[in-house]
């Protein structure tokens, strides 16, 4: 059984940082590209950076570049996320979600952690 | 950037035939999934590459994608479909969503 599992979620004064982890299981890690996606509360889907399955293609969101770092473990089949310079407009569910194919679809998802940015 | 319009709500009478659509320029050139999330919990997959179904979708979920326009099709509308779906596609390197649809069951 698949599973992703993130943590590290939590309550976060302006201009900190945090770093998410997301543990997986289920699969073979490094066989493929993973994501995360967060979603405000009571907002929609946004897409926020991928990683390829061996850490070289880095991508991100407008709204995050410069200000986050996706990286991954694949000795340990984790994912990561450091998100630092945190805005009250990051306030949001993380989700690490597994990607299935080069310009695939999400297939399996974590049950998000909650980051929330407020002084 | 590319952007993905959807209506921010649907509504269908019980039974009957839901048809949720996502825009896009020319979005008919590209791979189109949809997700379908219940309030509280992570996303689903409901439809992948325009028109397939994974295992364990009802046969009352379809899609089709063709010029300007993807639509997810929900077929005999049941009270449990009143959720939020979501329209996905890739835009270069980014991954791209749509705004999110409501489904009322009527």
């Amino acid at each position: 059984e698949v599973q992703l599992v993130a943590s590290g979620g939590g309550l976060v004064q302006p201009g900190r940082s945090l770093r998410l982890s997301c543990a997986t299981s289920g699969f073979t890690f490094d066989d493929y590209a993973m994501h995360w996606v967060r979603q405000a509360p009571g907002k929609g889907l946004e897409w926020v950076s991928s990683i390829s399955w061996n850490s070289g293609s880095l991508v991100y969101a407008d709204s995050v570049k410069g200000r986050f770092t996706i990286s991954r473990d694949n000795a340990k089949n984790s994912l990561y996320l450091q998100m630092n310079s945190l805005r009250a407009e990051d306030t949001a569910f993380y989700y690490c979600v597994k990607v299935r194919g080069y310009g695939g679809y999400f297939d399996y998802w974590g049950q998000g952690a909650l980051v929330t940015v407020s002084s | 950037s590319y952007e993905l319009t959807q209506p921010l709500s649907v509504s269908v009478a019980l039974g009957q035939t839901a048809r949720i659509t996502c825009g896009g320029y020319n979005i008919g050139s590209k791979t189109v999934h949809w997700y379908q999330q219940t309030p509280g919990q992570a996303p689903v997959l409901v439809i992948y590459r325009d028109n397939n179904r994974p295992s364990g979708i009802p046969e009352r979920f379809s899609g089709s994608n063709s010029g300007n326009t993807a639509t997810l099709t929900i077929s005999r509308a049941q009270a449990g479909d009143e959720v939020d779906y979501y329209c996905q596609v890739w835009d270069s390197s980014t991954v791209v969503f749509g705004g999110g649809t409501k489904l009322t069951v009527l």
